[in-house]
């Protein structure tokens, strides 16, 4: 039973066309967290929402948004990617902040 | 900046062996927790630890914390070539701030 799914699974964008992922969760759990993770690195966070309540962090930058249009579903936004966005981004999802987190298979992003 | 680094970057091992890692952090925290990400998936999580708590166990997983030395151990055993993975630790501040903060992970590898 797939709990947190991300489509696609593999995405390859032009240098500079918007670019949406998409994460949804059977779990009706409050939050919901983008990360990027590159080659051999640890995961970072992007944003997270506790319920509606959007949280971006500091050193995300401006050409990345996020909507969250109910429980289940949240969406990262790539205004103009750039080469340096090509990474894997994770969605997860926790019942309680600062909890465990459910993570969803990832989409690699690829950036031409 | 990272909150926690891990320890060794990569350990090979045979399977049966025993597999050890640890991860080390800069403030205090609520609690901290351990992921598996097999190659270009998501993360699994694997064990979550509170800042009371020293041990905890799951299956052949041992999770060892403390917070005098501000660091953590996962210990392996009987390891299998499944277990074949990268290991992160993550943790959750008591700044109430609800995100997790991961470390730069342990690549093992199992010697069948």
């Amino acid at each position: 039973d797939a709990m947190v799914i991300q489509n696609p699974r593999y995405q390859v964008t032009q240098f500079g066309k918007p670019v949406t992922l998409s994460c949804s969760q059977t779990l009706n759990h409050n939050v919901m967290y983008w990360y990027q993770q590159k080659s051999s690195q640890a995961p970072k966070l992007l944003f997270h929402y506790y319920d509606k309540d959007f949280n971006n962090e500091a050193d995300t930058p401006d050409n990345f948004q996020s909507r969250r249009p109910n429980t289940s579903f949240c969406f990262l936004d790539i205004r103009s990617p750039g080469l340096g966005d090509a990474a894997m981004y994770l969605c997860a999802t926790s019942r309680v902040a600062g909890e465990e987190q459910y993570f969803g298979p990832g989409t690699r992003l690829t950036v031409t | 900046s990272q909150q926690g680094e891990e320890d060794p970057q990569a350990l090979s091992i045979q399977e049966g062996e025993n597999a050890t890692m640890n991860c080390s952090y800069k403030t205090s925290i609520n609690n901290l927790q351990w992921y598996r990400q097999n190659s270009g998936r998501g993360l699994v999580h694997l064990i979550l630890i509170r800042s009371n708590e020293r041990e905890k166990h799951s299956g052949r997983l041992r999770v060892t914390l403390d917070t005098s030395k501000k660091s953590s151990s996962l210990l392996i055993t009987a390891s299998r070539a499944a277990d074949t993975a990268s290991y992160f630790c993550a943790t959750e501040t008591n700044f109430g701030n609800e995100k997790l903060t991961f470390g730069t992970g342990t690549r093992l590898t199992i010697i069948p």
